[in-house]
């Protein structure tokens, strides 16, 4: 079975500047979550999507976005990129317990 | 005060040692709890989850959980090399009405490494 697929793996963009990252559930799973991982920290969530609704928003600005689309895969949108945007962006899915499963994560520079 | 707090590390423990990693959490709400084992530039890999009072065993690893004291912890009996990673605690809110949606909050995590 595919896990969580992620894209791209690393990406690099200069500030001001917009980016999309992809992420596509295990099959069957109908829930996605978006986390931000800070170097040296903890993943921080962003969103979370369950059958294509918002679900719930982490603390992060209005320049963060994503949506869900009928086949449960889903889309992150960042605009007017910071430097503190750097990060690695990862996508979560999850059916019923146990737990949520990661993807590989992309990683996100910003220069 | 932080949502989910780890133990300040780096830990180092040799090899065959027990290693004991901890985590408290401040939202008494919080019903199940994860440890995430991640590598260097890898994403965090699932290795126990518990939702009840007391111990969870799965091969070398077990979970302990007291929710009156609002602590968690991970031992890592017999530690091997490739043990050492970060390691995460994680908490998850009750999910609403069985549905599989709910936000995880993790700590800061904890580096552990096992010296041959």
């Amino acid at each position: 079975d595919a896990g969580v697929t992620q894209s791209p793996t690393h990406l690099i963009k200069t500030r001001g500047q917009q980016v999309t990252l992809r992420c596509s559930p295990i099959s069957g799973h109908k829930s996605v979550s978006w986390y931000q991982q800070v170097l040296g920290q903890g993943p921080q969530f962003i969103f979370q999507y369950y059958e294509k609704e918002e679900r719930g928003r982490g603390n992060f600005p209005d320049r963060f976005s994503a949506r869900q689309f009928p086949n449960y895969s889903s889309e992150l949108n960042v605009n007017a990129l910071l430097l503190g945007d750097s990060a690695l962006y990862l996508c979560a899915s999850s059916s019923r317990h146990p737990g949520y499963t990661f993807g590989s994560g992309t990683r996100l520079t910003v220069v | 005060q932080k949502e989910v707090e780890q133990n300040s590390g780096p830990l180092s423990v040799p090899e065959g040692a027990i290693a004991s990693l901890n985590c408290t959490y401040s939202d008494r709400g919080s019903q199940s709890f994860f440890w995430y084992r991640q590598y260097s530039g890898k994403s965090p890999e699932l290795i126990m989850f518990i939702y009840s009072n007391g111990d969870k065993e799965d091969g070398r690893f077990t979970a302990q959980l007291n929710k009156a004291s609002q602590y968690v912890s991970l031992l890592i009996r017999d530690s091997q090399p490739s043990d050492s990673a970060t390691y995460l605690c994680a908490s998850l809110p009750p999910l609403a009405g069985g549905t599989s949606y709910g936000k995880l909050t993790f700590g800061q995590g904890t580096i552990l490494t096992v010296h041959p």
